[in-house]
């Protein structure tokens, strides 16, 4: 059974950036069945799609977001990750990593990353 | 493209069913049978419940069923137990530019 498992520094100062990293276990990011997904959620809202990216490197982004936010696949060490530029207090939240089937359903995610802005 | 459209909470009985109701637009629930619905327990990451509308995953129970008219979809909990107090959110897949819509979530208190 695939797993997902997120990491990455659970602080980050103000106008730095976010990097969150997700691992891919008991199968590969290669797959042409998936995309990779972020999601996020905000203390106590609910969630808010970030983007997702299939392997070949194609992006899609929450417009709101898509001025400040990087996603790339390694397909060599079997991860996907995050960068999210300039944060501020609003991108304080749980992260989570995704596997987004074609068909635009969420059917695996890992156990989510807290992450807290502050100097 | 704004959220999709839940009530915030919503509360029943051990052994009643519930609905939680879902309203996007034309441009997302109603133009596509995309519509998913997620679990999800304090603390916890979400867990896929139903997909393109009325599907379930492997291993969840056939108390969890959905349904869809116009640009509103619905799930229905049936039989309620008490494992089933959670936050429930629904998801659509949408034209344009904003691919995916979450709507608020719902808080289910079984009583």
């Amino acid at each position: 059974q695939m797993q997902l498992e997120g990491s990455g520094p659970g602080l980050v100062r103000p106008s730095e950036t976010l990097s969150l990293t997700c691992s891919v276990s008991s199968g590969s990011v290669s797959s042409s069945s998936y995309y990779w997904a972020w999601v996020r959620q905000p203390p106590g809202k609910g969630l808010e799609w970030i983007g997702n990216m299939y392997y070949r490197g194609n992006t899609y982004y929450n417009p709101s977001l898509k001025s400040r936010v990087t996603m790339s696949v390694d397909t060599s060490n079997n991860q996907f990750s995050l960068k999210l530029s300039s944060v501020t207090g609003a991108d304080i939240g749980i992260y989570y990593c995704a596997r987004l089937v074609i068909g635009y359903w969420f059917d695996l995610w890992g156990q989510g990353t807290l992450v807290t802005v502050s100097s | 493209q704004s959220a999709l459209t839940q009530p915030a909470s919503v509360s029943g009985s051990p052994g009643q069913s519930i609905t939680i109701s879902c309203t996007g637009t034309s441009s997302d629930v109603g133009s596509y049978d995309l519509v998913s619905w997620y679990q999800q327990h304090p603390g916890k990451a979400p867990r896929l419940i139903l997909y393109e509308v009325s599907k379930r995953p492997s291993g969840v129970s056939n108390r969890f069923s959905g349904s869809k008219s116009g640009n509103t979809a619905s799930l229905t909990i049936s039989r309620l137990q008490a494992e089933d107090e959670a936050d429930y959110t629904c998801c659509s897949y949408a034209s344009g530019d904003t691919l995916v819509l979450f709507g608020g979530g719902t808080k289910l208190t079984v009583l």
